[in-house]
Parts: structure tokens; C-alpha cells; sequence
């Protein structure tokens, strides 16, 4: 079964500095999408980033960038610059491409950007 | 409208009531979800409509029952709920099949009271 442990409960990081967000994956499958997701307390979830198993390049969307390391099974989260409205909860999750349409959720991480 | 709508977003009802939730994705989508989000607990797959057909059923309780009724449009209809089924309810839409991510956007959701 697939898997996905986020250890963070929650983060702290100064406005304008970079921050790390981790997330671990287990899947036995060898093709497969990770995904990271912002919820606001509005509550909202809002789609950030993906990277695919296969992807040679680790994925970037401006501010944010995935540190994908395949063989340690880790797809972290980078924030570049932090802002005040990057203050969230951030989830990692993870889709099998065998032909199922279920994604699977981390717990989340409560980020705080403090000014 | 774009994106995903959820409609209502906040909805206070009785256990003996009846209610649905709507959602309506304007991305040409063939793929929409049902996910309930409770207070300290990871996200979880409640249904999975593709194509229009309901593909997945995560042993979700009867008194929850969905409606796809075209590729836009997905219902919960709610009755006799418990007071335990009060969550955030989030709609979400992919497109679904060989060469996408299926990256799966979300609605804002409907906070759901069960008194």
C-alpha cells in the first residue's frame, strides 16, 4: 500500500528565507506522480507543484521547487523567500499511474511565516 | 466561473435532515471526487467518479450518496447524518488518462455541521 509520512507537524521560518518542507513516500510501484498541495484556512487546496517518478529534472513553479531523491523514496518541498500568505498547511501526496485515479495524503505540515 | 466550485460553503443541518452538496468544475475535466477532511486526520477519497461512471467507493457509509450527473456537475445528497460526519467536504477534478498528470484541482469547499 502506498504511503506517505510528513514528520513536520508544524514549521516556522522567517519572512523572506528559504524553508523545507519534508515528505517521505513508500510505494512499490515504479511509476508514479507526487504532488504538493497549500491549504489556506479558508480552506481551499490549492495545487502547487508535481513531479513524475521518471522526471530527470526536479520540478520548479516559481517560488516553490521539489527535492526529489528517488532512491532515498523523499519529494521535499522548497519555499524560496518566504512570504507572510505562504502561511498554510502543505501537503504531499502521491498518485500510482498503474491506472488508479486515488491520491493518497500525507498529514500536512503547518507552516508559519513570521515577519 | 472557473476552476471548481462548491456550493454551499458552509451548511448547519440536523440529523434527520436532508441535504446535498454541489460541485461544478468548469475545466473540461472527465474525472471528479468527493473528499472528507476532519479535524486532525489526513484527507480521505470518499468517491471516485470518471467519465461519469463511479469508478471507486472508499466504504463509504449510505447515508452519503453521490450523483455525476454529467462531467460538470457532482452531488453528495446527505441524510440522517451524525454528528461524527461533520468535516470539510472538497470536491476536486482531473483529467484522467495516458500522457496527463491527473493533477487533481480542488474546490473551496463545504464546511458541513451535523447537530
Amino acid at each position: 500500500a502506498q504511503k506517505i509520512t510528513q514528520t513536520q507537524p508544524g514549521m516556522f521560518v522567517q519572512e523572506k528565507e528559504a524553508v523545507t518542507l519534508d515528505c517521505t513516500y513508500d510505494t512499490s510501484d515504479q511509476s508514479y506522480g507526487l504532488f504538493w498541495y497549500k491549504q489556506p484556512s479558508s480552506g481551499e487546496m490549492i495545487f502547487l507543484i508535481y513531479q513524475g517518478s521518471y522526471d530527470e529534472q526536479n520540478a520548479t513553479e516559481g517560488r516553490y521547487s521539489l527535492n526529489f531523491q528517488k532512491a532515498r523514496k523523499s519529494a521535499n518541498l522548497v519555499i524560496s523567500a518566504s512570504q507572510l500568505g505562504d502561511s498554510a498547511m502543505y501537503f504531499c501526496a502521491m498518485r500510482d499511474q498503474g491506472g488508479s485515479e486515488k491520491l493518497v495524503f500525507g498529514k500536512g505540515t503547518k507552516l508559519t511565516v513570521n515577519p | 466561473e472557473t476552476g471548481v466550485t462548491q456550493t454551499p460553503r458552509h451548511l448547519v443541518m440536523g440529523m434527520t435532515n436532508k441535504k446535498s452538496l454541489k460541485c461544478e468544475q468548469h475545466l473540461g475535466h472527465n474525472a471528479m471526487y468527493w473528499y472528507k477532511q476532519s479535524a486532525k486526520k489526513p484527507l480521505e477519497l470518499m468517491f471516485v467518479y470518471s467519465l461519469e461512471e463511479r469508478v471507486e467507493n472508499n466504504s463509504v457509509p449510505s447515508r452519503f450518496s453521490p450523483e455525476c450527473p454529467n462531467s460538470s456537475h457532482l452531488f453528495l445528497h446527505l441524510h440522517t447524518l451524525q454528528p461524527e460526519d461533520s468535516a470539510l467536504y472538497l470536491c476536486a477534478s482531473s483529467q484522467y488518462g495516458q500522457g496527463s498528470t491527473d493533477t487533481q484541482y480542488f474546490g473551496p469547499g463545504t464546511r458541513l455541521t451535523v447537530l
